[in-house]
């Protein structure tokens, strides 16, 4: 089993639209949870951390279930912009482990 | 505050040549983590180094690849007599402590 396995893509979605992506994770001892955003294959950029409250910031929204070690992320009103891939990323010791990503195209 | 900087950006070398990749982290971060990212894959962790110390080489391959971060100067990955499977985006990162900083990459192909 992966330590990280996201959603197969490619997400092909019209603006607007609600999309939801889902991660699970095999180490439960992890404490720390990301959403990363890829453009092109260029450096990857933090989105959001991800609480065990949950959090929202805007239009994305992150879940976090420990107990199935199940992470998700929405993303409302989907833009233009929000093409990318989307990397789901736990901690592991020392290290951040990253899920595949998975890619969101967003057309108009 | 400059980021995280990486050098050559892309860098193109024949097999059995070596390749050296240089990180500069951040200003005040101490924590340096070498990533590589093949084509249409994602992204997998090489090794995570302090100052003078290697405290994470798992993901190292076992030959041809090592890694430093002296006391001056940036992080090395260096790649001894390359094939064509080592080509990829290597990217580096730095941190205070946690959530990681990235630098643009260098993109190292194998001809």
């Amino acid at each position: 089993r992966k330590e990280v396995e996201q959603d197969p893509g490619p997400f092909n979605v019209p603006e607007g639209a609600t999309v939801a992506f889902n991660c699970t994770y095999s180490n439960s001892a992890s404490q720390s949870f990301f959403w990363y955003r890829q453009d092109c294959r260029k450096e990857p950029k933090l989105l959001m951390s991800v609480y065990s409250s949950g959090n929202e910031d805007g239009r994305f929204t992150a879940q976090l279930n420990r107990a199935s070690q199940y992470i998700s992320l929405l993303i409302r009103d989907s833009k233009l912009s929000d093409s990318a891939t989307y990397l789901c990323v736990v901690n592991a010791p020392r290290k951040l482990i990253f899920g595949q990503g998975t890619e969101l195209s967003v057309k108009p | 505050n400059a980021g995280v900087m990486q050098n050559p950006r892309h860098l193109v070398r024949r097999r059995g040549q070596e390749a050296r990749l240089r990180c500069s982290p951040m200003k005040g971060h101490s924590h340096v983590y070498w990533y590589r990212q093949l084509p249409e894959e994602g992204l997998k962790f090489m090794v995570y180094l302090q100052k003078e110390n290697i405290i994470d080489e798992s993901g190292m391959p076992k030959e041809r690849f090592s890694a430093e971060f002296p006391k001056e100067g940036p992080s090395i990955l260096r790649i001894q007599q390359v094939v064509r499977g080592d080509s990829a985006a290597y990217f580096c990162a730095s941190s205070p402590d946690g959530e990681l900083f990235f630098g643009e990459g260098s993109r190292l192909t194998v001809l």
